[in-house]
């Protein structure tokens, strides 16, 4: 079945240090690729997303990250993190088969502890 | 402000009963969804639906049921079948022309067996 994996289930850094969240998923075909946050005591909300053209996708708050199909990746990066940025980010996939179309499958999340 | 509203905010059940928790939106979208969040294990899918009078089976269906009679509700019944019921539920919603662009998620309800 296919899956997403994100490897780093807390990660803590210091403000200003460089982030980077890992994402893979298990499918060959078509997909379409979400990175959520969830700070703490809020929504779920959605961070960026990619669907086609540039693999390097930006969203909100400095957010960025960058599909490698050759890597079955999608990776988040934020060059310089702020303690604001300490929540529990999700990454999530639809996988395009028969019909599939249109939900999403949720890695486990990882959550980003940044010390002031 | 167009939302997704679910209540209650924390459900207590006791064993053996049903349990029906609500997830209303009015952001006129077609497609809603259920997921169950539980600690280190993500949002598992346990009900979708595309269209009023249709619905679909998630990953995680066994023990759960819904309904979508109007477009704006999408409501979820935790049966005494589901094993473990214990667990964060979310509700979301997403336009739907084949495709979803993106969740937009309500806040959650907090069920606990006692």
């Amino acid at each position: 079945a296919q899956s997403v994996s994100q490897h780093n289930h807390h990660v803590i850094l210091s403000e200003a240090a460089s982030l980077e969240l890992g994402c893979n998923y298990s499918y060959g075909g078509t997909v379409n690729l979400f990175w959520y946050v969830q700070y703490p005591g809020q929504h779920l909300q959605l961070l960026l997303k990619y669907f086609s053209g540039d693999p390097l996708v930006k969203g909100i708050k400095g957010f960025e990250a960058e599909f490698i199909k050759s890597k079955f990746s999608f990776n988040l990066r934020k060059p310089s993190v702020q303690w604001s940025d300490t929540a529990e980010y999700f990454c999530a996939v639809n996988f395009y088969y028969n019909t599939n179309a249109g939900k999403s499958t949720f890695g486990d999340g990882t959550t980003l502890t940044v010390k002031p | 402000d167009g939302g997704i509203t679910q209540s209650p905010k924390y459900l207590f059940r006791k064993e053996g009963q049903n349990v029906t928790l609500s997830c209303e939106q009015n952001l006129n979208h077609d497609a809603m969804y259920w997921y169950r969040q539980d600690p280190g294990q993500g949002l598992r899918l346990i009900y979708y639906s595309q269209i009023v009078n249709d619905f679909q089976k998630g990953d995680i269906a066994e023990g759960y049921s819904v309904s979508r009679e109007k477009k704006e509700s999408f409501p979820l019944t935790v049966t005494s079948a589901q094993k473990n019921p214990t667990a964060f539920y979310l509700c979301a919603s997403s336009t739907w022309t084949g495709n979803n662009y993106g969740y937009t998620f309500g806040s959650g309800t907090r069920l606990t067996v006692v």
